[in-house]
């Protein structure tokens, strides 16, 4: 069945440094992927999407390309902040009418001063 | 983007105790509703989706006798957590999505405490 594998954390990084957070799939068709952010003591949010191939989703300076050949939507962000921190999860949809959400375990980034 | 609320936020209750927990579309007509569960530094747990007036559909390994859910209208859906145990502690998060919203609404979730 379709799976997401995400990089296990924590994740622990100084202030304006550079952030990957790898995430992998496995799906058949064509999933669409999705990075989700949960800050401390608050609901899940949406951080930015990507629905097809080569696509990329982009949001308060986050980024991520959904690569096929790499089945791969890594999350990126050039210079992170404190305010960065939180709990990131990557998640996919397949590609049937099912709204089902498969979701990787959760990276927990902090990012001190 | 669309706004979904939960009440309570927070609920102790005593072993043996049914707790409610409800869940809201605020400003769309949520066709279908999810119900997860978050244990401590992992991921969620998919329980039951539900779909406006039919039965919700439960995860393998959900016992739907002792998690009811219903979703009775367009913007609720409550989950009933019956002779809750302490094991039953967690935080239940809903999330919705509707015709004109396809992409799951996350709820604040609801962090249930069984003594």
């Amino acid at each position: 069945g379709d799976s997401v594998t995400q990089m296990e954390g924590p994740v622990t990084l100084s202030e304006e440094a550079f952030l990957t957070i790898n995430c992998t799939y496995t799906a058949t068709g064509y999933p669409s992927l999705f990075w989700y952010v949960q800050y401390p003591g608050e609901g899940l949010q949406l951080l930015l999407k990507a629905t097809k191939a080569d696509d990329k989703g982009s949001n308060k300076g986050f980024e991520a390309t959904y690569r096929k050949e790499t089945t791969s939507f890594h999350l990126e962000k050039g210079s992170v902040q404190v305010s960065d921190s939180a709990v990131y999860f990557c998640a996919l949809r397949g590609a049937g009418n099912n709204r089902k959400l498969i979701w990787g375990l959760g990276t927990s980034l902090a990012v001190n001063p | 983007g669309a706004v979904v609320s939960q009440h309570p936020s927070r609920v102790i209750c005593k072993s043996g105790t049914s707790v409610k927990i409800e869940c809201r579309s605020l400003d769309f007509q949520a066709t279908t509703m999810f119900w997860y569960r978050q244990f401590p530094k992992q991921s969620l747990m998919l329980m039951a989706t539900s779909n406006e007036g039919s039965k919700a559909t439960y995860e393998q390994g959900v016992e739907k006798d002792k998690f009811l859910i219903n979703h009775a209208s367009l913007t609720l859906s409550t989950l009933t957590v019956t002779s809750a145990h302490p094991e039953d502690s967690s935080f239940y998060i809903c999330s919705a999505s509707g015709t004109s919203r396809n992409e799951q609404f996350f709820g604040p979730g609801t962090r249930l405490t069984v003594l």
